[in-house]
């Protein structure tokens, strides 16, 4: 079982919709959650982190964590063809970042 | 201040050959990771440094891999006799200290390609 599972996409949403992208993880003692946005051909970025079970909201951008079920989802409200890229989910154990594969997101225009 | 930055940002050589990749972290930064990412997939851990604490080496996939880094600053990732499989992109990171709530910051990666 991989450390980290995420749907490969691609997930294609029109424009203005709320795009849902979805983790889990295997490591119950994961203290840290990322959720990293890679354009083609770029480094990963930084868009949210979460620590606490429940909603983290950051404009745009919602973070949700449940550590029982070991999930941890990011909504993106109101896509724009700006958020078409890889989003990657990271979490951490000790220091070490296990990455999902990553989802690839299309907002059509 | 300045990002992560890496050197070259491609890189192209001939299997068998010996390449390095060096990384610069953000300054004050203590800790520093190396990733590989091939293509389509996701980033896999290869080596941490913290500070001047014994380097974290699991994820090196062979020993063909070894990494260096001076004190708390630029670090060089030395792969020897490079195979084709070794293609991918090479992403350093670094972070504060290295905790578990410590973001990573990436740099933009060094192309490799191993013909």
């Amino acid at each position: 079982q991989k450390e980290v599972e995420q749907n490969s996409g691609p997930l294609s949403v029109p424009e203005g919709a709320i795009a849902s992208l979805n983790c889990t993880y295997s490591d119950r003692g994961s203290q840290s959650f990322f959720w990293y946005r890679q354009y083609s051909g770029k480094s990963p970025e930084l868009i949210m982190f979460i620590y606490s079970n429940g909603d983290k909201e950051d404009g745009r951008f919602t973070a949700q964590l449940n550590k029982a079920s070991q999930y941890v989802s990011l909504l993106i409200r109101d896509s724009q063809p700006s958020d078409s890229a890889t989003y990657l989910c990271a979490v951490i154990g000790n220091y070490k970042l296990s990455f999902g594969a990553g989802t690839t997101v299309t907002v059509r225009a | 201040g300045a990002g992560v930055s890496q050197s070259p940002s491609n890189k192209v050589t001939e299997k068998g050959k010996d390449v390095e990749l060096r990384c610069d972290p953000i300054s004050g930064h203590t800790a520093l990771y190396w990733y590989r990412q091939r293509l389509g997939q996701g980033l896999e851990f290869l080596i941490y440094f913290q500070g001047n604490s014994a380097p974290d080496k699991s994820g090196l996939p062979s020993d063909r891999f070894s990494a260096e880094r001076t004190g708390e600053s630029v670090s060089t990732l030395t792969i020897q006799r490079t195979q084709q499989e070794d293609s991918a992109v090479y992403l350093c990171a670094s972070s504060l200290v290295g905790s578990p709530t410590d973001t990573q910051y990436f740099g933009p990666g060094t192309r490799l390609t191993v013909l």
